[in-house]
């Protein structure tokens, strides 16, 4: 069974600009949920989808947004970067809701200069 | 605010040996816990967890044991393996999927 699939794993981009990260969760699996690692802040909750609904949103400014297509891929998008955007973006997808067990992916790592 | 707290950001425990791991939180209504490893280059692996209606769960060499008086989780790796070296998150949620984690604790098993 393949893994969580998070594409770019690398990129990088300059203040101002926007990204858009993807990623494929595991087939069978309707929720997905967004991480932010930063070295000062370690992993930080971004958002957490189930069925293209957006159950949970973390403390993060409205330049950071998401969704959810029907086939439960998800795109996770961040408008204006800043340099303090630069982290490793996980996801992980979970095969019910409320359980905390989650399969993460990779990670997109994201450099702003 | 850190709701969860992970006090040492690093152990180093000889192979064969006792690792424990400890984690503090500050509220009261988390219902279940979870710890987390990461290996470098890899997202966190789901390891064992607790619901807040135990004190303990086991799950082979690994063993989480919660104080709820105290807000204080723990996890026992016995016998420590090299292959154990990684970072480990506790975690916690309220009947959802967002979890809070701590901000890690780098373990080193020395062979």
């Amino acid at each position: 069974k393949a893994g969580v699939t998070q594409t770019p794993r690398y990129l990088i981009k300059t203040r101002g600009q926007q990204v858009t990260l993807s990623c494929s969760p595991i087939s069978g699996h309707r929720s997905v949920s967004w991480y932010q690692q930063t070295p000062g802040q370690g992993l930080q909750f971004l958002f957490e989808y189930f069925s293209e609904t957006q159950r949970n949103k973390g403390n993060f400014p409205g330049r950071f947004s998401g969704r959810q297509f029907s086939n439960s891929r998800s795109e996770m998008n961040v408008s204006t970067l800043e340099l303090g955007d630069s982290a490793l973006y996980l996801c992980a997808s979970s095969l019910v809701v409320g359980t905390g067990e989650l399969f993460f992916g990779e990670g997109s790592r994201l450099t702003v200069l | 605010d850190q709701q969860v707290k992970q006090n040492s950001p690093s152990l180093s425990v000889q192979e064969g040996r006792i690792s424990i791991l400890n984690c503090d939180y500050t509220n009261s209504m988390f219902d279940y816990f979870l710890w987390y490893k990461k290996y470098p280059a890899e997202g966190p692996t789901f390891l064992i967890s607790i619901s807040s209606i135990k004190d303990k769960n086991e799950d082979g060499r690994f063993t989480v044991f919660l104080n709820k008086s105290a807000k204080h989780l723990s996890l026992h790796i016995v016998p420590s393996q090299p292959g154990d070296s990684a970072v480990y998150f506790c975690a916690t949620r309220r009947a959802t999927n967002k979890l809070i984690f701590g901000t890690g604790t780098l373990l080193a098993v020395q062979p």
